[in-house]
């Protein structure tokens, strides 16, 4: 099976400039995460949607990040305007949102650097 | 809240040497216990998970962990490791009864194996 595709892998943008990432997740799987990754930390939870619905927002800063999952499939997340420590590794993973039966599968990640 | 804490941030070890990378988590509630494996540049593959039942865990890539609810303990081993092990590891925990799918990981162990 293909698994979960992101991008772009890398984006360099200047401070106050917007961005976005795409996710496309493994084809069936209605669970989809976003994880920010700060160099030399573990992954920390922005938004988890179940199909349409965004689930769990309760740690993406919502003054400058947004995220949308219209159709259930695909999602993008957008940084609006982006600051110094918005640099970071963005990560997608999907699952079948079975709970722990279902573990999750994790893209590439994009890299992201802002200056 | 949970928390979890990987007291080494790097583990150097030579190849075919064994290994042991720790991992204690605190929590007010029962948990369910996972490790994670980041190979450069790429995304998280689950190596293993603790659910219920024994709690001496076998994963993938002759990996295994043990659970010890009275330490809160879930340290990773391996009795013979090889170069292609060399990664980032990271340990991680989600609540038992909700929120199961929200993983709350530690900061990280990097394993380097040398020849």
């Amino acid at each position: 099976e293909a698994g979960v595709v992101q991008s772009p892998r890398y984006k360099i943008i200047e401070k106050k400039q917007p961005v976005a990432f795409w996710c496309n997740p493994i084809s069936g799987h209605n669970t989809l995460y976003w994880y920010r990754q700060n160099l030399g930390q573990g992954p920390e939870l922005l938004i988890r949607y179940e199909n349409e619905e965004a689930v769990d927002d309760s740690q993406l800063p919502k003054d400058r990040f947004s995220a949308e999952r219209l159709k259930g499939v695909d999602s993008t997340l957008k940084i609006q305007p982006a600051e110094l420590g918005d640099s970071a590794v963005y990560l997608c993973a999907s699952s079948t949102g079975q709970g722990v039966n279902s573990p999750l599968h994790f893209g590439n990640g994009t890299r992201l650097t802002v200056t | 809240a949970q928390s979890v804490t990987q007291l080494d941030s790097q583990v150097p070890v030579f190849e075919e040497a064994p290994v042991e990378l720790r991992c204690n988590y605190s929590s007010s509630v029962s948990v369910y216990l996972f490790w994670y494996v980041q190979y450069p540049n790429q995304g998280l593959q689950l190596l293993l998970k603790y659910l219920s039942g024994s709690t001496l865990v076998k994963g993938i890539n002759g990996f295994e962990a043990e659970f010890n609810k009275s330490q809160t303990s879930f340290h990773l081993r391996k009795p013979s490791v090889h170069i292609s092990d060399t990664a980032e590891y990271f340990c991680a925990v989600s609540e038992i009864g909700r929120n199961t799918d929200k993983l709350i990981f530690g900061t990280g162990t990097r394993l380097q194996v040398f020849p």
